[in-house]
């Protein structure tokens, strides 16, 4: 399968505990997207990297979150101390470096804070 | 403030209906605009406008993009079961900004 992969595809936490989720990207496209979807809202902009660089942060990111793409390739989003509010679908997405591009998703890992 | 709007919000027809869908946004640095498909899972691609006017089809799908107006419609002609899903709306900035910005999307359900 030469998509957007993610993984785990289901996490059950309890609140407090820290998760971590990888995203690998179809592998030709130096851009990634982290995305949260809560259930009756579109993907929300969480942050984007081009090659290993994060260029953009979302405001409404909380210093909980952390995402890494250090070596261009995969990455990985951290979410510490999780709450319940953080339960949502977390998507990843890659593009080649085209502005505006089109960009394609994996599966989401979805996360479930009890 | 980038915004987003889609409309309607919900939409129920029969199988064989004609509907349209539409998108009108507010995004500094447009790019380009793209449409989404949700079914259960994560968004898959259906189209990428850039152009005014120019109309991209594909099978029972069509969509135009005005640049002027800002928005895009999305049309689906003899619906059938299998379109129920949410489309969603997505202008894209360029630059070091890069990235989609999603309206909340329309829920489409075609019964048979």
């Amino acid at each position: 399968d030469t998509g957007v992969s993610q993984n785990p595809r289901h996490k059950i936490t309890k609140r407090g505990q820290n998760v971590t989720f990888r995203c690998d990207p179809i592998s030709e496209h130096n851009r990634l997207y982290w995305y949260r979807q809560t259930l009756g809202q579109g993907p929300e902009f969480l942050t984007y990297f081009q090659n290993e660089a994060q260029l953009e942060k979302s405001r409404l990111l909380s210093d909980r979150f952390s995402a890494e793409r250090p070596k261009g390739s995969f990455s990985t989003l951290e979410i510490q101390r999780t709450e319940q509010g953080d339960s949502a679908m977390y998507l990843c997405a890659s593009s080649l470096g085209r502005d505006g591009g089109e960009a394609f998703f994996g599966q989401g890992t979805r996360l479930t804070v009890v | 403030e980038d915004k987003v709007v889609q409309s309607p919000l919900s939409l129920v027809v029969h199988e064989g209906d004609t509907v349209t869908l539409n998108c009108s946004y507010e995004v500094t640095n447009f790019r380009s605009l793209l449409w989404y498909k949700q079914e259960k899972k994560a968004p898959t691609f259906l189209f990428m406008l850039t152009s005014s006017g120019i109309e991209k089809k594909s099978g029972r799908l069509s969509s135009i993009l005005d640049k002027k107006e800002l928005f895009s419609i999305l049309n689906i002609t003899a619906t059938q079961t299998g379109d129920s899903a949410i489309y969603l709306c997505a202008p894209g900035r360029g630059g070091a900004t890069n990235k989609l910005i999603f309206g909340t999307g329309t829920l489409l359900a075609v019964q048979p």
